[in-house]
Parts: structure tokens; sequence; C-alpha cells
């Protein structure tokens, strides 16, 4: 079935450090990805989507292509922030079908001044 | 910014209480979901609707039941909780075909 897979955390940076949150996905067909982001305390919000391979989805400095030929959707971002400190969530949509999103297992980013 | 909302946002209650979750949104969106996310953070469906009279059991098995009588309102109930139930529980909505997901802020639910 389709699956999301993330690299563990947590992941510790210096501010203003450059980040790569790894995410391969598993699916049938084509489907949409996204990184969805979760503050401490709060549910999860959309941060970027992209639909269809060799698209890449931006949002407030974080950036991510997705790479059909390698199954990949990594999150980057060149210059992180103490605010950026949250959990990150990999997804992949099945709209077209079961109307599901599937989602990684999170990596907790720690960003210290 | 969205409007979808859980309450209670904490709730610590004894082994054996019924506890009904509520999750409403105001935005007229067709589908709503339940997540359960264990501490580890990891996400789980439990449970999701197409709309009005429409539920369905997700992905990890449940001993929660939903109901959906109206479009904005879909509560989720435990008849007699135990501290297996522990956990924090997700509410989230889309429209159509939108893949975008809408989640509210959750309920951290603690049985002792």
């Amino acid at each position: 079935g389709d699956s999301v897979t993330q690299m563990e955390g947590p992941v510790t940076l210096s501010e203003e450090a450059f980040l790569t949150i790894n995410c391969t996905y598993t699916a049938t067909g084509y489907p949409s990805l996204f990184w969805y982001v979760q503050y401490p305390g709060e549910g999860l919000q959309l941060l970027l989507k992209a639909t269809k391979a060799d698209d890449k989805g931006s949002n407030k400095g974080f950036e991510a292509t997705y790479r059909k030929e390698t199954t990949s959707f990594h999150l980057e971002k060149g210059s992180v922030q103490v605010s950026d400190s949250a959990v990150y969530f990999c997804a992949l949509s099945r709209m077209d079908s079961s109307y599901k999103l599937i989602f990684g297992s999170g990596t907790r980013l720690l960003v210290r001044p | 910014e969205a409007d979808i909302y859980q309450t209670p946002r904490y709730l610590v209650i004894g082994t054996g209480k019924k506890i009904t979750l509520e999750c409403s949104q105001t935005m007229g969106h067709d589908k709503m979901y339940w997540y359960q996310q264990d501490p580890g953070m990891e996400l789980h469906l439990i449970h999701y609707s197409y709309g009005v009279n429409s539920t369905e059991k997700g992905d990890l098995s449940s001993e929660s039941t939903v109901s959906r009588i109206r479009t904005e309102h879909f509560p989720l109930t435990l008849e007699s909780a135990r501290p297996s139930h522990t956990s924090q529980y997700l509410c989230a909505s889309t429209r159509g075909r939108d893949e975008k997901l809408f989640f509210g802020s959750g309920t951290q639910l603690s049985v002792l």
C-alpha cells in the first residue's frame, strides 16, 4: 500500500543553519505531496504542496521538489530561525480515490539561538 | 484561517467513563476526519466522513464511534474510556476534491 517515510528526529540546529528533512514515498499512480507543520500545542497546518513531478512547493522560505525518479520530497530551508522549531510531517494524497492523506511519522526540529 | 474547533482542549477522566470529543467546522466542508496522534507524534486515521450520514473506519482500529448528523459537526464518542485511550485526538476537514486539510487544535485525552 501507499506509505511515507521520513527521517527520524529530533533534528537540532543552530539558528541560520541549513535544514534538510528527508521524505520518500511509495504510491501507485500520481499522488500529490505535502509538508505540514505542527507548532507546540497546535494542530497541523499546511506548509507547502506539489501536485506533479518536478513541481517545487515553497512557503516561508521552505522548499521541496517532487522527484518522481527518486520518489522523494525533501524539505529544505536555507537559514532556519528559532521560530521554525516544530514537528514537520510529510504526506501524500489519495484524494483521487479514497480522499485520504497518508502521513509520515513526523520529524521534530529544534532550533537553538 | 481555518474555522475548525475542537472541545475540550484537555480532558482528564477516570476509567469506565463515557466521553464525547466535539469537532465543528464553519467552512461547509463535506469531508471530515479524526486522527489519533501517539506520543511519538505519528498520526493514525481512525474515522472519516464524506458527508451527512456517511462514516467510515480508518486505517487504525479504534473502539471509538463517530456520527455525522449535520455537515458542520463530527463528534467522537468513547463509551467506556480506558488508559490505553490516552492520546491526542485531531479533527480535520476539507472540501470536495481539495487536498488541503484544515486541522483543529486537538483534544489531549488522559484516562486514569
